[in-house]
């Protein structure tokens, strides 16, 4: 079935620091994908998402690349800041408006 | 426009007890998909509602139960409750119909469950 498998964390990185979180997925046909962010307390909000192969997903200085060959779509953001704290989540969707997510990977940027 | 909101934030039950849990869309939005959280088993699908129908089911026993009014809040139902429920239940709203997998979820704040 649809799984998606991402890095496992908790990843610490130092300000400005460049920041890479590997994403894979297990998908038949092509699946959406999509980042989403959780601060702490708070709901997911939608971070980037990419429909097709080759398409790159970006927003807020992060980016991420839909790469059907190695079936994977890793986030990156070249210069951390603290308020990117929260929990990273992958996901994707293949049908309607089911959608799997990875485990999350918690960041901490400290100053 | 408004969020997604989720009512009340946070609850606490026992076992056996049954819990309703609500999800109020962005406005214009029709369906309606539920969420368990935990720190085990991470984000975990339970079902979409489109439209007062349920659409898409996950793999949940069935004291597990949603509904769909016709303004498309929805509510969910855990019955017979157990310690292993407790986790944060999030809802999210799309606005379109689920055409080839494109659509985005935009997520309330969720409830926090606790059964004791």
């Amino acid at each position: 079935g649809d799984s998606v498998t991402q890095m496992e964390g908790p990843v610490t990185l130092s300000e400005e620091a460049f920041l890479t979180i590997n994403c894979t997925y297990t998908a038949t046909g092509y699946p959406s994908l999509f980042w989403y962010v959780q601060y702490p307390g708070e709901g997911l909000q939608l971070l980037l998402k990419a429909t097709k192969a080759d398409d790159k997903g970006s927003n807020k200085g992060f980016e991420a690349t839909y790469r059907k060959e190695t079936t994977s779509f890793h986030l990156e953001k070249g210069s951390v800041q603290v308020s990117d704290s929260a929990v990273y989540f992958c996901a994707l969707s293949r049908t309607g408006n089911q959608f799997y997510f990875g485990t999350g990977t918690s960041l901490t940027v400290i100053p | 426009k408004a969020g997604v909101t989720q009512t009340p934030r946070y609850l606490i039950k026992t076992r056996g007890q049954q819990v309703t849990l609500s999800c109020s869309p962005i406005s214009g939005h029709r369906s309606v998909s539920w969420y368990q959280q935990t720190p085990g088993q991470g984000l975990q699908f339970l079902f979409e509602y489109f439209s007062e129908t349920q659409r898409n089911k996950g793999n949940f026993p069935g004291r597990f139960s949603g509904r769909q009014f016709s303004n498309s809040r929805s509510e969910m139902n855990v019955s017979t409750l157990e310690l292993g429920d407790s986790a944060l239940y999030l809802c999210a709203s799309s606005s379109a119909q689920g055409r080839g997998g494109t659509d985005t979820q935009y997520f309330g704040p969720g409830t926090r469950l606790t059964v004791l």
